[in-house]
């Protein structure tokens, strides 16, 4: 079955240190999709990015990157010189082929806190 | 702005009532998804509609009903509201029914029951 796993309920910094948010996901499936999204304060839900299991290079945008290792079920996310404006609930979730459909499975999300 | 229209924002009724819950999905987008998200269940994934058929079920309850129209819009109907029912509703589109496909999600549906 499948799942994921956000250990980190909630996370404070700083403005404009570096924060790691982790994600750890479970699935027998050789072929499945990782997915990051974002909620701010207001409440909608905001796609980040989407990576397949056959891609393992980390992928870099702006401040955001995303480290994905399979040895270790992992695809964690990095803010670099995080600011106030990322303050927002971080959600991972991984979607399987073998379902034959989308259906998304959430990780229960990161709080993060950015302070001035 | 996502490109998917969910209304109404808020929603607040009693309990035993029936609502509707209503989602536009963005243009070119042949799949609706309805999920819910509460504190204790946090995001559950409820129904997927792919070009007006349904194709996948989750966590949805039987007083719970779903339905996509011609136009490609999607109402979701609760029934028999019980203050558990209370919740963040999110419809979300994507271009396929596939589980590669990205999903964009409304603004959400705030129920309240009373």
């Amino acid at each position: 079955a499948q799942k994921v796993t956000q250990a980190q309920t909630e996370i404070s910094v700083v403005e404009k240190e570096d924060v790691t948010l982790d994600c750890v996901y479970e699935t027998r499936d050789t072929t499945y999709y990782l997915f990051w999204y974002k909620q701010p304060p207001s409440g909608e839900l905001v796609f980040l990015i989407r990576r397949n299991s056959f891609d393992e290079q980390n992928e870099i945008s702006g401040r955001y990157s995303w480290n994905f290792q399979k040895s270790t079920s992992s695809f964690n996310f990095t803010i670099t010189a995080s600011q106030v404006v990322d303050s927002a609930v971080y959600f991972c979730a991984l979607s399987e082929k073998g379902t034959g459909f989308q259906k998304l499975v959430f990780g229960t999300g990161t709080r993060l806190l950015v302070s001035p | 702005d996502s490109g998917v229209t969910q209304t109404p924002k808020h929603l607040i009724t009693a309990t035993g009532q029936r609502v509707t819950l209503r989602c536009s999905p963005r243009s070119g987008d042949l799949s609706v998804y309805w999920y819910q998200q509460s504190l204790d269940q946090g995001l559950q994934f409820l129904i997927q509609y792919y070009n007006g058929e349904e194709r996948a079920k989750g966590n949805i309850l039987e007083r719970f009903s779903a339905q996509q129209f011609p136009d490609l819009h999607s109402e979701l109907n609760l029934s028999s509201l019980e203050l558990g029912d209370s919740a963040l509703y999110f419809c979300a589109s994507s271009v396929g029914g596939g589980p590669e496909n990205i999903q964009y999600f409304g603004a959400g549906t705030r129920l309240s029951v009373l």
